[in-house]
């Protein structure tokens, strides 16, 4: 069966520190990957794509990379600070199917002073 | 507003009635979708409006589910006869279409319905 790993516990890091959250999968062979925050009670919010043949996309204190041969993606958040403290959801798409995104079921990261 | 507007936020009702819930999406983006997030799940696509297309509703669970955008804009999701199965957060989702798999989707707030 298709499936869309990312872990399931929860991720507690002190400030500062580097949050790196991953997102595995089987049976797909997508396009392009998403990352997208979560806080409670909103909607998803958009932060970084990426495509098949990229490996790596940086954005400000976040970076993703995404290794198609691992069918595995790892998101990076640098110098972290509570107010980073979300759900972080992956999310694939693939050629021809329209942009509909196929999402993990998302890790809650909390950062601690 | 900026945003993808939804409605109601919330909506309590009785098993086996009906319910319809309202998405605004941005103004300009032609690409529409509907996705459901159960407690402890993932978003779980329902449907996907592109333009003047045939939808994509590949993900409707049953024939108790409908949606329609009139006009290229707003868009309402029909749930008919109600099950407890149903109880979830409905979130509308839009982005600058084309059909390409490559946009970033940006979503409202959703709705969060309670079948009693």
């Amino acid at each position: 069966s298709q499936k869309i790993e990312q872990n399931s516990e929860a991720l507690n890091i002190q400030e500062g520190k580097t949050a790196t959250l991953t997102c595995n999968y089987t049976n797909y062979s997508p396009a392009y990957l998403q990352w997208y925050r979560q806080d409670p009670g909103r909607g998803p919010v958009f932060l970084l794509l990426i495509r098949e043949n990229e490996k790596e996309k940086r954005k400000e204190r976040l970076k993703v990379t995404f290794d198609t041969t691992l069918k595995q993606s790892l998101f990076h958040i640098t110098a972290s600070q509570p107010a980073d403290s979300a759900t972080y959801l992956c999310a694939l798409s693939f050629e021809g199917g329209g942009n509909k995104l196929t999402f993990g079921t998302g890790t809650q990261l909390k950062v601690e002073l | 507003g900026a945003g993808v507007s939804q409605s109601p936020s919330n909506k309590v009702t009785e098993k086996g009635k009906d319910v319809e819930l309202r998405c605004d999406p941005i103004s300009g983006h032609t690409a529409l979708y509907w996705y459901r997030q159960s407690l402890g799940q993932g978003l779980e696509f329902l449907i996907y409006f592109q333009g003047n297309s045939a939808p994509d509703k590949s993900g409707l669970p049953s024939d108790r589910f409908s949606a329609e955008r009139t006009g290229g804009s707003v868009s309402t999701l029909t749930i008919q006869r109600t099950q407890q199965e149903d109880s979830a957060v409905y979130l509308c989702a839009s982005s600058r279409g084309g059909g390409y798999s490559n946009q970033p989707q940006h979503f409202g707030d959703g709705t969060r319905l309670s079948i009693l």
